[in-house]
């Protein structure tokens, strides 16, 4: 069966460090790879998209890799604020644009 | 503000009673989906509405039923609530010559005891 792969541990760094978090994926090909960023008691919001055929993406202080080799996308927060503290996760879309999301790396920026 | 709304907000239900969650987009988008959150589980796909009109089972369908009733509205149906239902429910929203990033509203918080 499908399965996305998220650190469950949280990760917890300084303030003006990168941030890297790791999504794997088993048994998918997906179009599209898509992050997003969930704060408590609150929705997802989508942050970036990349397609099956580019290697990275930015936009501001993120950037997402994509390799369907090793089945894995690398998402860097460059900079890191206390405010970018938050759950971020993984999301692979099919042709049909359906969503399979992974569990959420929980980051914590420390001042 | 345009967005996804979702009503209610919170809700505790007995096993066996039924309830409806409502979903309501104002960004005219095609598609929306419902979604259910567990602590370590991630989101997980109930129903989607890939066009007015249409419907199709997700992953997890068993105990629901949705409506499309017009493109604003897609509305998830517990007939026999069951301790098992207690999540959080997320509703979404896409329409593709936009982005495929989806719309999320901010979650009905379900407890059936």
């Amino acid at each position: 069966s499908q399965k996305i792969e998220q650190n469950s541990e949280a990760l917890n760094i300084q303030e003006g460090k990168t941030a890297t978090l790791t999504c794997n994926y088993t048994n998918y090909s997906p179009a599209y790879l898509q992050w997003y960023r969930q704060d408590p008691g609150r929705g997802p919001v989508f942050l970036l998209l990349i397609r099956e055929n580019e290697k990275e993406k930015r936009k501001e202080r993120l950037k997402v890799t994509f390799d369907t080799t090793l089945k894995q996308s690398l998402f860097h927060i460059t900079a890191s604020q206390p405010a970018d503290s938050a759950t971020y996760l993984c999301a692979l879309m099919d042709s049909s644009y359906k969503l399979i999301f992974g569990s959420g790396t929980r980051l914590l920026v420390r001042p | 503000n345009a967005g996804v709304t979702q009503t209610p907000k919170f809700q505790v239900l007995k096993t066996g009673q039924s309830m409806t969650l409502q979903c309501a987009q104002d960004m005219n988008h095609n598609s929306m989906y419902w979604y259910r959150q567990d602590p370590g589980m991630g989101l997980r796909l109930i129903y989607y509405s890939a066009s007015e009109g249409t419907t199709d089972k997700g992953e997890v369908p068993n105990g629901y039923n949705v409506s499309r009733l017009n493109k604003r509205e897609f509305s998830l149906r517990l007939e026999s609530a069951a301790p098992s239902q207690t999540s959080v429910y997320f509703c979404a929203s896409i329409t593709l010559d936009r982005g495929l990033g989806y719309t999320f509203g901010s979650g009905t918080r379900l407890t059936v005891v």
